[in-house]
């Protein structure tokens, strides 16, 4: 059964730090491109960031830009988002998904919440 | 910034009804979209992707038709497990964009 399972959720202040987590399995992980997408409660999906299947491609949406770095352990099987100085803006739930069609699989989501 | 714009915002309807969503694309994106379910507190669920293949395992009320700058989404009798948000997604390029969303509700 293929699953993508996050992890790393939780609560911080801001300026703080959090690093989220994505394991895969069921699947060749190693073969796809994968993204985070993230959604406030009650707004639409947004796209953060992607990586391609090797890791040496990574895309960024402009306003997390110097703030989160996206990796990959392809002998892990997992997916990495680490989120530096973080703002109240940035509290969402955390999807990781596959950026390749027909691959269709979402992760659950972890929720992270920036306040003092 | 390729700007993904859905119309409408809202709808209702009934079961069995015919429902057509539309997505519009700022500039021409071929045929690199995709159309995900999502009901609340789950997960977004892919149905349709490069605008009209249809993803496993969902059902065929689900179709998808455009390219370039102008896509929809039909679904051709609503169930009642239908009742959900519609989001359309670009993978043209990057910085990937969504769709703002088309709630479909229970008339």
């Amino acid at each position: 059964e293929v699953q993508l399972v996050e992890s790393g959720g939780g609560l911080v202040k801001p300026g703080g730090s959090l690093r989220l987590s994505c394991a895969g399995s069921g699947f060749t992980f190693s073969s796809y491109g994968m993204k985070w997408v993230r959604q406030a409660l009650g707004k639409g999906l947004e796209w953060v960031s992607s990586i391609s299947s090797s890791g040496s491609d990574k895309y960024y949406a402009d306003l997390v830009r110097g703030r989160f770095t996206i990796s990959r352990d392809n002998a892990k099987n997992s997916l990495y988002l680490q989120m530096n100085s973080l703002r109240a803006e940035d509290t969402a739930v955390y999807y990781c998904a596959s950026e390749q069609w027909p691959f269709g699989s979402w992760g659950q989501g972890t929720l992270v919440t920036v306040s003092s | 910034d390729i700007q993904m714009t859905q119309s409408p915002s809202s709808v209702s309807a009934s079961v069995g009804d015919r429902v057509t969503i539309t997505c519009r694309a700022s500039q021409d994106i071929s045929t690199w979209l995709a159309w995900y379910q999502q009901k609340p507190g789950k997960a977004p669920k892919l149905l349709i992707y490069t605008a009209s293949n249809l993803q496993r395992g969902v059902p065929s009320r689900f179709s998808g038709s455009g390219s370039g700058t102008e896509f929809t989404l039909t679904i051709s009798s609503l169930q009642p497990e239908d009742f959900a948000t519609y989001y359309c997604q670009q993978a043209h390029s990057f910085p990937r964009t969504f769709g703002q969303g088309t709630k479909l509700d229970i008339k």
